[in-house]
């Protein structure tokens, strides 16, 4: 099966500046994640999408990030003005949905989007 | 914040050894996931355990749970050069930890 795609695979941006990514999840997979990853650093989640509907953004800083997953498939974050402190790797993952008896599937996960701010 | 905590934070092995590295949480879970990322790349998904599970095995992996001390243990018997990786561990999912940098000499 094809795997996650992500777009692009690099971007350089001004701070200030507005950047956008691009995910593509598994076939079938009603999960969508998006993770920031600091270099040296685990991942942490930024938004969990069950379908096109929000399951936990709590962890998004709202007044400068958005995503939206259309049709629950594909998905945007977006960043806008971009901060110094927003350099890292963007990663976007799916997962299979689940019923409450058997939480959290594997997820599978694309290469990223490595953002760097200058 | 991050949940999970792997230490050591980075192992240097020669091929063949075991390489032997933990996890440790600090709230009740559901289930614990191991990852592993090659540099440049995204996770992949290694093993799920969950919290009524205390052992389990995939091929050269083991996988330990403890409850009580909230940690876990990732094992890789006769490692090889491409298990060189950072292997993360996350809790119900989502929450990662901190990462293991592991080399392996060939």
């Amino acid at each position: 099966e094809a795997g996650v795609a992500q777009s692009p695979r690099y971007k350089i941006i001004e701070k200030r500046q507005s950047v956008a990514f691009w995910c593509n999840p598994i076939s079938g997979h009603a999960t969508l994640y998006w993770y920031q990853q600091i270099l040296g650093q685990g991942p942490k989640l930024l938004i969990q999408f069950q379908n096109n509907g929000v399951v936990d953004d709590s962890q998004l800083p709202k007044d400068r990030f958005s995503a939206e997953r259309l049709k629950g498939v594909d998905s945007t974050l977006k960043i806008q003005p971009a901060k110094l402190e927003d350099s890292a790797v963007y990663l976007c993952a799916s997962s299979l949905s689940f019923p409450p008896s058997r939480p959290n599937q594997p997820q599978h996960f694309g290469d990223g989007t490595r953002l760097s701010i200058l | 914040s991050q949940q999970g905590e792997e230490d050591p934070q980075a192992l240097s092995i020669q091929e063949g050894e075991n390489a032997t590295m933990n996890c440790s949480y600090k709230t009740s879970i559901n289930n614990l996931q191991w990852y592993r990322q090659n540099s440049g790349r995204g996770l992949v998904h290694l093993i799920l355990i969950r919290s009524n599970e205390r052992e389990k095995h995939s091929g050269r992996l083991r996988v330990t749970l403890d409850t009580s001390k909230k940690s876990s243990s990732l094992l890789i018997t006769a490692s090889r050069a491409a298990d060189t990786a950072s292997y993360f561990c996350a809790t119900d999912g989502y929450i990662f930890g901190t990462g293991t940098r592991l080399k392996v000499l060939a």
